[in-house]
């Protein structure tokens, strides 16, 4: 089936540092793939996506690039803030397009 | 509305009563999840609601769970005799279309925290 696996946390950087949080995918079909972002307290929203292999999703400056040779989809930021403090979730789509596969989440903290 | 609107925003239940999770999409988005967050365990897709269509339940753990939407709009979920495993957080997102909804990302609501006592 489908799944998704994304590196488990805790992340713990200082301001400014560099952030990857790895993401694979199965590779069934040909979904899309999504980063969420939850903020305490609050539901998820969607931080970007990318619906092709190849494609680059980017926002806020986090961006992910959607690598169907090594089943991927890797968050990266240049330059972390504390508020960027959050839990993060990989996605995928189904074979019928409409269910997302979460992974379990990957808990963020930038100290200042 | 605005965004998807979830209540309660928290409910403490005591073990084996009936509860209900009001969900109430954004106005003109056809198609409704309902997913539950545990800790630790990521999110669990439970049921889809599309249009008129017959909903997808393959995600709903027992019996006990049951959802219904009136009107293709509001969505309750009921859990029937509640239990300490069913204690998580509940979210319902909606879409524009459910067979390019994934394409366009869900809108999620903030959720209810159930904790069954």
């Amino acid at each position: 089936g489908n799944s998704v696996t994304q590196m488990e946390g805790p992340v713990t950087l200082s301001e400014e540092a560099f952030l990857t949080i790895n993401c694979t995918y199965t590779a069934t079909g040909y979904p899309s793939l999504f980063w969420y972002v939850q903020y305490p307290g609050e539901g998820l929203q969607l931080l970007l996506k990318a619906t092709k292999a190849d494609d680059k999703g980017s926002n806020k400056g986090f961006e992910a690039t959607y690598r169907k040779e090594t089943t991927s989809f890797h968050l990266e930021k240049g330059s972390v803030q504390v508020s960027d403090s959050a839990v993060y979730f990989c996605a995928r789509s189904g074979g019928s397009n409409y269910k997302l596969t979460f992974g379990k989440g990957t808990l963020l903290t930038v100290n200042p | 509305g605005a965004g998807v609107s979830q209540s309660p925003s928290n409910k403490v239940t005591e073990k084996g009563k009936d509860v209900e999770l009001r969900c109430d999409p954004i106005s003109g988005h056809t198609a409704l999840y309902w997913y539950r967050q545990s800790l630790g365990q990521g999110l669990e897709f439970l049921i889809y609601f599309q249009g008129n269509s017959a909903p997808d339940k393959s995600g709903l753990p027992s019996d006990r769970f049951s959802a219904e939407r009136t009107g293709g709009s509001v969505s309750t979920l009921t859990i029937q005799r509640t239990q300490q495993e069913d204690s998580a957080v509940y979210l319902c997102a909606s879409s524009l279309a459910g067979g390019q909804g994934s394409e366009y990302g869900y809108t999620f609501g903030s959720g209810t925290r159930l904790t069954v006592v």
